[in-house]
């Protein structure tokens, strides 16, 4: 059974960074793309960023290049959101999904950007 | 970036009777590759987003076969023959090329 379990969220203040992690197993995790989706509360889902297999392709969606960083470890099936520069339009759920298609989605972790 | 429109915002509807979101992008979805990226996802309330279609009209493993997909260029359809209470949520449609974007949702409720 596929599972994706998201962890790192919490409340931090303006500026702040955080390190979001997604544990990923039942399927091998190596061979898929891995991506990124927020949702603020009461909104729509917005993709955030997405990497290719060996990790030497990564996008991000324009409001946050330059401040989030996407990666990867094969080894330990994990993926992972470095934030940083963090923003209150940043608070969102965020998911983590594998393949660009988001077959599969994690039950997500909450950022709350807040002083 | 490709602009995604669901309508309906909100679809009221009766049990057993059919429901349909109706999906248009900016530009045309058809890919380099000759696939178009349109996908279709319901979030239940509380619930994580799931994925209901691939590429306009593959059914993912799971998926009751009331739900079906369909479209083409830029105007694509989703349809649930007859609705039943667990199909309650919101459905987004999203296309699948850099930058991926999402339709704004529809809320499906029961009438």
């Amino acid at each position: 059974e596929v599972q994706l379990v998201e962890s790192g969220g919490g409340l931090v203040q303006p500026g702040g960074s955080l390190r979001l992690s997604c544990a990923a197993s039942g399927f091998t995790f190596s061979t898929y793309w891995m991506s990124w989706v927020r949702q603020a509360p009461g909104k729509g889902l917005e993709w955030v960023a997405n990497i290719r297999q060996d990790g030497r392709e990564k996008y991000y969606v324009d409001s946050v290049k330059g401040r989030f960083t996407i990666s990867r470890d094969n080894a330990k099936n994990s993926l992972y959101l470095q934030m940083n520069s963090l923003r209150a339009e940043d608070t969102a759920i965020y998911y983590c999904a594998r393949e660009i298609s988001l077959g599969y989605w994690g039950q997500g972790t909450l950022v709350t950007v807040s002083s | 970036d490709v602009v995604m429109t669901q309508s309906p915002l909100s679809l009221p509807v009766t049990l057993g009777q059919p429901a349909s979101i109706s999906c248009r992008s900016s530009q045309s979805l058809v890919y380099s590759d000759g696939n178009t990226y349109l996908n279709w996802f319901q979030q239940r309330p509380g619930q994580s987003p799931r994925r209901l279609i691939y590429k306009v009209s593959n059914r993912d493993s799971g998926v009751p076969d009331r739900f079906s997909g369909s479209g083409s260029g830029t105007d694509f359809t989703l349809k649930i023959s007859r609705v039943e209470a667990e199909d309650v949520g919101v459905y987004y449609c999203m296309q699948g090329t850099h930058p991926w974007t999402f339709g704004q949702g529809t809320k499906v409720e029961i009438k």
